[in-house]
């Protein structure tokens, strides 16, 4: 299947910092990306959505200023925390679609674990 | 708009035993149907999928049947394994571009 790469998969940073996450498709073109964030033992709740060469479209009570997504090709779309708080600490997933096999199927990166001191 | 509900957990089953996770969901068209599994400190891996209604989807002895007519799509293997272990979660997707609607997930624990 494709692959999706995220980068970093873990990051620690302090409180006011900004820390931007990387979701990558690899070998296919990826027309829509999807930003979840996962709190412990608790489901995955989409933050936005976002078509390459367009606003992202966030999801009701995700603060757009404070989670900046940019997709500004195929095949990277970034999200930027700003000026993180420790209650922004979380797992981070992205997802791709847009594969040539299988347009009904998202695939996913491997995470990132955000943790702000 | 589009929900899965699949059953709480955490589930603990010994090694060999027999392993169900319901899921039902609701949804105006006629989604595809996922199951995606996440091991500890990973991200999500598709395990199976369905795209239309009896379709059975399959993989690593794990199957579930897009039922219908029960709205359903139980997940199910005969001989769970202690590398089994890990938190399942159940999705549906009306297409490629629209997200993926999960449900709480269903964490699985096997001992030896």
């Amino acid at each position: 299947g494709a692959v999706v790469s995220q980068h970093p998969s873990r990051v620690i940073c302090k409180s006011g910092t900004s820390v931007k996450i990387e979701c990558r498709s690899l070998d296919f073109q990826a027309t829509t990306m999807f930003w979840y964030r996962q709190f412990p033992k608790k489901s995955l709740m989409l933050m936005a959505t976002s078509n390459e060469g367009s606003k992202a479209t966030y999801e009701q009570g995700v603060e757009k200023d404070k989670f900046l997504i940019n997709h500004a090709s195929l095949t990277l779309s970034t999200l930027t925390v700003t000026s993180a708080h420790p209650e922004d600490s979380s797992f981070y997933i992205c997802s791709a679609s847009g594969a040539g096999e299988g347009t009904d199927e998202a695939f996913f990166g491997q995470g990132t674990r955000l943790t702000v001191v | 708009g589009d929900s899965v509900t699949q059953m709480e957990g955490p589930v603990t089953l010994s090694e060999e035993a027999f392993l169900t996770i319901n899921c039902t969901y609701t949804a105006t068209g006629y989604p595809s149907l996922f199951w995606y599994v996440q091991y500890p400190g990973e991200g999500l891996q598709l395990l199976l999928k369905a795209t239309k209604a009896d379709d059975k989807g399959s993989n690593k002895g794990f199957e579930a049947t897009y039922r219908k007519e029960t709205t359903s799509f139980h997940l199910e293997k005969g001989s769970v394994q202690v590398s089994d272990s890990a938190v399942y979660f159940c999705a549906l997707s009306d297409s490629g571009n629209t997200p993926l609607v999960f449900g709480k997930g269903t964490r699985l624990s096997v001992i030896a």
